[in-house]
C-alpha cells in the first residue's frame, strides 16, 4: 500500500505570497490532518479534516486554512507569508479512529 | 503551554545498552499515547503506542511505560542499536473525542554509539 505523499517537498517563497501544498492519504484513509514543524517547537497541530469536513483545528491565525477533496485528499493554503512561517508542513492520514497516524514526507517552506 | 514535555533534547547511549526516553503530560484528558520516530528529511514513523487502561505495552525490543498518577510515560529500547539513532517524539490524544489531533512533545535526539 503506498504510503503518504506531499507535494512538493521544497518550496521557496517571498514574504507576502501564498503557497498551497498538496497531500494525498494512504488508500482507504478518510482522516488527514496537518501540522507544523520548527526548531524546539516539535509539530503544533494545523488542523485535521474528515470527509471533507475540518473536524478539529489547532491555535494558528487565520492565514493557514484547508481543505479536502472527496477523494481525501488534502491542501493546505497560507496567505501572506510571514518569515516565521518557514518550517517544516507534514501531513498525516489514518483511517477516521484516531488513533495511530502515518505521516508523509513533509515539505520544507522557506520563506524570505 | 506545553501539554506534552521531554525534558531531555539530547540522549547518547552506547550499543547494545537499554535507551530510556521519557515524557510528561499535564493534561488528565489524555488517553492515548504514542511514540514515533523521526529521521532527517523524512516524516515521523509510528513506534509504538499504549492506551490509559494499560500501564504496559512490548513490541520487540521496544516497551513503553505508562504512570498515569504521575502522568509520565517512558519508551524502553533493548538492546539499543546503531540504526535506532534519530528524534523520538511523544504524542498524545484524547481531549478531542475521535478526531485526530496529536499533541506533540518537542522531541529527543537519541545517539547510539559504537
Amino acid at each position: 500500500k503506498a504510503g503518504v505523499t506531499q507535494t512538493p517537498r521544497y518550496l521557496i517563497k517571498t514574504r507576502g505570497q501564498q503557497v498551497t501544498l498538496s497531500c494525498s492519504p494512504i488508500s482507504g484513509h478518510r482522516s488527514v490532518s496537518w501540522y507544523q514543524q520548527t526548531p524546539g517547537q516539535g509539530l503544533q497541530f494545523l488542523f485535521e479534516y474528515f470527509s471533507e469536513t475540518q473536524r478539529n483545528k489547532g491555535n494558528f491565525p487565520g492565514r493557514f486554512s484547508g481543505r479536502q477533496f472527496s477523494n481525501s485528499r488534502s491542501e493546505m493554503n497560507v496567505s501572506t507569508l510571514e518569515l516565521g512561517d518557514s518550517a517544516l508542513y507534514l501531513c498525516a492520514s489514518d483511517p477516521g479512529q484516531g488513533n495511530e497516524q502515518f505521516f508523509g514526507p513533509g515539505t520544507r517552506l522557506t520563506v524570505l | 503551554d506545553q501539554q506534552v514535555k521531554q525534558n531531555s533534547p539530547s540522549l547518547s547511549v552506547q550499543e547494545g545498552r537499554i535507551s530510556i526516553l521519557n515524557c510528561d503530560y499535564t493534561n488528565s484528558m489524555f488517553d492515548y499515547f504514542l511514540w514515533y520516530k523521526k529521521y532527517p528529511a523524512e516524516g515521523p514513523t509510528f513506534l509504538i503506542s499504549i492506551s490509559s487502561i494499560k500501564d504496559k505495552n512490548e513490541d520487540g525490543r521496544f516497551t513503553v511505560f505508562l504512570n498515569k498518577s504521575a502522568k509520565h510515560l517512558s519508551l524502553h529500547i533493548v538492546p539499543s542499536q546503531p540504526g535506532d539513532s534519530a528524534v523520538y517524539f511523544c504524542a498524545a490524544k484524547g481531549d478531542t473525542g475521535t478526531a485526530s489531533k496529536l499533541t506533540f512533545g518537542t522531541g529527543t535526539r537519541l545517539q547510539v554509539t559504537l
